[in-house]
């Protein structure tokens, strides 16, 4: 069964900082792999996705991530924190028919003025 | 609309109780997907639609949970005799579908039915 782990359930960063969070999954082939972020009391929104083609991976608000086969991985970035970056971002994959998204536990981005 | 609705916002039950959540999807969107976010945990994928397909149920915890969908249009999650471990937020989602099996799409999720079970 696919698995996705996400180190760190926190993770805070100073306002202009670099913004890393981690995400691993577990499968035997390249599966499309996603980033959703989710703001207090608010639905989740999709940040950027990864199905084919270039590994670098750009989404909104100035993050992206870079699929790693070899390692297994699709870390996302961002170079600067802002504070209006302050949210829980989730890590998911897919690769079964019907794409049914297998999600990582979260992690609760802060961001310190 | 605009979005994936889900209604109620939120829902206060007691245990044994049944509940019936609803979500009206994008428009146009030939899938709909239901997940379970428990409090602290990501989100758990529990029914998946796909236009008149036979619907992936491999999702539902127990066959207290059961969902409904008409067509490409609204659908309603239902649970049976609550229990307290029952209590999370239900997310609704729905997708294009256009690819072949719909790996790949952007789901939209709606933003979600907090049921608490006392």
């Amino acid at each position: 069964a696919q698995s996705v782990t996400q180190l760190g359930s926190h993770v805070s960063v100073s306002e202009g900082a670099l913004v890393l969070l981690r995400c691993n999954y577990s499968s035997s082939v390249p599966p499309y792999l996603f980033w959703y972020v989710q703001y207090p009391n608010q639905g989740l929104q999709l940040l950027l996705k990864y199905t084919t083609g270039a590994t670098l991976v750009k989404g909104i608000n100035g993050f992206e991530a870079e699929f790693k086969k070899s390692e297994t991985s699709f870390h996302l970035t961002k170079p600067s924190a802002h504070m209006s970056d302050a949210a829980e971002y989730f890590c998911a994959v897919s690769m079964e028919y019907g794409n049914k998204l297998v999600f990582g536990a979260g992690t609760i981005l802060r961001v310190k003025s | 609309g605009a979005g994936v609705s889900q209604s109620p916002s939120n829902k206060v039950t007691e245990k044994g109780k049944d509940v019936e959540l609803r979500c009206d999807p994008i428009s146009g969107h030939t899938a709909l997907y239901w997940y379970r976010q428990r409090l602290g945990q990501g989100l758990e994928f529990l029914i998946y639609f796909q236009g008149n397909s036979a619907p992936d149920k491999s999702g539902l915890p127990s066959d207290r949970f059961s969902a409904e969908r008409t067509g490409e249009s609204v659908s309603t999650l239902t649970i049976q005799r609550t229990q307290q471990e029952d209590s999370a937020v239900y997310l609704c989602a729905s997708s294009l579908s256009r690819l072949a099996g719909g790996q790949g799409e952007t789901q939209y999720f709606g933003p979600g039915t907090r049921l608490l079970v006392l």
